[in-house]
């Protein structure tokens, strides 16, 4: 059984725009990271946010934890084709990481 | 290429038979990871190794599934009477450490006829 929800569980917009997509995770963590996952292929590791830290900034990328909420959220700014892909949030503890069913963004040109 | 490789890539395979995956991790990691992604789904936890050593198991993973990780090198995930269940993409990771960032194979896609 997954172990978090993302929302919304797909999400269309028009290249240039920028895309928000929210997760929530139910146990108590060490980090929380993202994933992205193209059609058919593994899974491209694109930032880790530390249970003590409240947002973490990576190139286009914008992640924020609450965890007293134990949701994330992440931001991708300027959207371009090539984002068009599944992203899944994983909430880590010591020995594992637990995925939710993932965010489907596709980027219109 | 340093990265994580599994083999096959496809597998097709009748109901009833065994099939066999491998999982070469990235050298310097301890850690390898097991997952099962079927469509419109994030990737469930299998197993893990520290190491040699299988440290959990998820209940997903019955008595018809075995993994292996000899000498805390490659890794091995058996299934035996394969059932039309069972299709899905089985997916590789390792990692340094345990719960740090973890770097993800191709997969191996089983469809069970």
């Amino acid at each position: 059984s997954q172990q978090g929800e993302e929302d919304p569980q797909a999400l269309s917009i028009q290249e240039g725009e920028n895309a928000t997509m929210n997760c929530s995770y139910k146990t108590s963590i060490n980090n929380l990271q993202w994933y992205r996952q193209n059609s058919g292929r593994g899974l491209v590791h694109l930032i880790l946010i530390r249970s003590n830290e409240r947002e973490k900034h990576s190139g286009r990328l914008r992640v924020t934890l609450d965890t007293s909420k134990k949701s994330s959220s992440l931001l991708i700014t300027a959207s371009r084709a090539a984002d068009t892909a599944s992203y899944f949030c994983a909430s880590s503890n010591d020995y594992k990481l637990s995925f939710g069913a993932g965010t489907t963004v596709t980027v219109r040109a | 290429d340093t990265g994580v490789s599994q083999d096959p890539r496809h597998k097709i395979t009748k109901r009833g038979q065994n099939v066999t995956f491998r999982c070469d991790p990235i050298s310097e990691h301890n850690r390898l990871y097991w997952y099962r992604q079927t469509l419109g789904q994030g990737p469930e936890f299998l197993t893990y190794f520290q190491n040699e050593a299988q440290l959990e198991k998820s209940r997903l993973l019955s008595d018809r599934f075995s993994a292996e990780r000899p000498k805390g090198s490659f890794s091995t995930l058996e299934i035996q009477r394969t059932e039309q269940g069972d299709s899905a993409m089985y997916l590789c990771a390792s990692s340094f450490r345990g719960g740090e960032e973890a770097f993800f194979g191709q997969g191996t896609r089983l469809t069970v006829v």
